[in-house]
């Protein structure tokens, strides 16, 4: 069974300091998808990023970054010197190709960045 | 990029009527959609696959009768929450399904925001 494990609830952070979003995932598949969304006050899901099994290459893109590790299961996320519109839930996400790509999303972690 | 649309965005109800959300693929042809609910400050819980052309798989714990699903085209899933009452209150999130190449990728609609009166 698939699961997303999201250990951190709440973070708190002062404008410019970095900070890493953990994830922790679990599944049987060797084919599966992981995602990072980030979701407003406004509630619309934003993309951020799809990353698929076959492919462990970290990923940066601005401020973002994102480090995938199949030892240890995770796909922790890293927000570089946070802004305050930075300040979201982010939610990380598995879907696998035997749940016919259903997603299922982790708990979300709840980011405030104080300006 | 691929686009899907909900309808309405926000509807408030009274208690004991129905209510329809539509979820709509702009772009692109999706044989299958998911139905997703999220209360206040908690995550997007999967409340069931919609296939186009066939019945609508729904996840443990989530009533079929209470939540009708139907896939009528590629581009339409619409969720019909029947005899809604105020614990049906929530955020309603679909997605479109988009195969591609070597994999697949999902696109969310801008949710609907239900309130059972």
């Amino acid at each position: 069974a698939q699961k997303v494990t999201q250990a951190q609830t709440e973070i708190s952070v002062v404008e410019k300091e970095d900070v890493t979003l953990d994830c922790v995932y679990e599944t049987r598949d060797t084919t599966y998808y992981l995602f990072w969304y980030k979701q407003p006050p406004s509630g619309e899901l934003v993309f951020l990023i799809r990353r698929n099994s076959f492919d462990e290459q970290n990923e940066i893109s601005g401020r973002y970054s994102w480090n995938f590790q199949k030892s240890t299961s995770s796909f922790n996320f890293t927000i570089t010197a946070s802004q305050v519109v930075d300040s979201a839930v982010y939610f990380c996400a598995l879907s696998e190709e035997s749940g016919g790509f259903k997603t299922i999303f982790g708990a979300g972690t709840r980011l405030f960045v104080k300006a | 990029g691929a686009v899907v649309s909900q309808h309405p965005s926000r509807v408030i109800c009274k208690s004991g009527t129905s209510v329809k959300i539509e979820c709509r693929s702009l772009d692109f042809q999706a044989t299958t959609m998911f139905w997703y609910r999220q209360f206040p400050k908690k995550s997007l819980m999967l409340m069931a696959t919609s296939n186009e052309g066939s019945k609508a798989t729904y996840e443990q714990g989530v009533e079929k009768d209470k939540f009708l699903i139907n896939h009528a085209s590629l581009t339409l899933s619409t969720l019909t929450v029947t005899s809604a009452h105020p614990e049906d209150s929530s955020f309603y999130i679909c997605s479109a399904h988009k195969p591609r190449g070597r994999g697949e990728t999902q696109y969310f609609g801008p949710g609907t925001r239900l309130l059972v009166l």
